[in-house]
């Protein structure tokens, strides 16, 4: 199975603040990496599939990049509805396997 | 608009079965696959395993081979989750999730509402 190694854990961060969380996969997966994110008592929301595409409906301030073993997903100006948890996600092969979460928490 | 609602909270004994429903509505159903992903309290999002809504082809994780049963009934446009042999480690909210795909990059665009599992001794 790919693993997937989400750092850091949990960070405190200001609203207006530059937020970058970063994916390691344990092989390549070429551009095969999603993003989620998951406020606590509801379902996950897609942000960014294909490593770098927007999903209809999030805003611009979320970005990604990356490809092969080494992603990102940057929130560029962190806006109060944005303090959540982060998931990334591998769709390359199955089973399909996430990283164990960001917490972006309020400093 | 896609939707996809579940059925409600269970509370199962050790050792029980349950079976989860997700009803999809606002597309084809047919075209899409799709996943159950649990998340237990406190803890990060396991994807359980797919199906096909076309022909029912089923891939599952292999954690869970021999107690997870994914179906689908095309005329209802439901899809069903049983998980067997129930014990505490199964306690989670189960999400049914619809797949996108663009190129070959496949994601999980739509999410149900969950379904808490609570099992109980």
């Amino acid at each position: 199975d790919i693993q997937m190694t989400q750092s850091p854990s949990s960070l405190s961060a200001s609203v207006g603040d530059r937020v970058t969380i970063t994916c390691r996969a344990s092989q390549s997966i070429d551009n095969h990496l999603n993003w989620y994110q998951q406020i606590p008592g509801t379902a996950p929301k897609l942000l960014i599939y294909a490593a770098s595409a927007l999903q209809s409906g999030v805003p611009s301030r979320f970005s990604g990049s990356g490809s092969g073993t080494d992603f990102t997903l940057t929130i560029s100006s962190l806006q109060p509805e944005d303090f959540a948890t982060y998931y990334c996600q591998q769709s390359y092969n199955s089973p399909r396997t996430f990283g164990r979460g960001t917490t972006v928490d309020v400093k | 608009q896609v939707q996809l609602v579940q059925s409600g909270a269970e509370v199962k004994k050790s050792g029980a079965s349950v079976k989860v429903s997700c009803k999809a509505s606002g597309y084809t159903f047919t075209t899409y696959g799709i996943s159950w992903v649990r998340q237990a309290p406190g803890q990060g999002l396991e994807w359980m395993g797919w199906i096909s809504a076309y022909n029912g082809n089923t891939n599952y994780a292999q954690n869970l081979q021999g107690r997870v049963t994914m179906t689908r009934d095309t005329s209802t446009r439901t899809v069903y989750m049983e998980l067997r042999s129930l014990g505490s480690d199964d306690t989670a909210v189960y999400f049914c999730v619809r797949e996108g795909q663009t190129g070959t990059t496949v994601y999980f665009q739509y999410w149900g509402q969950g379904t808490l599992v609570t099992v109980s001794s």
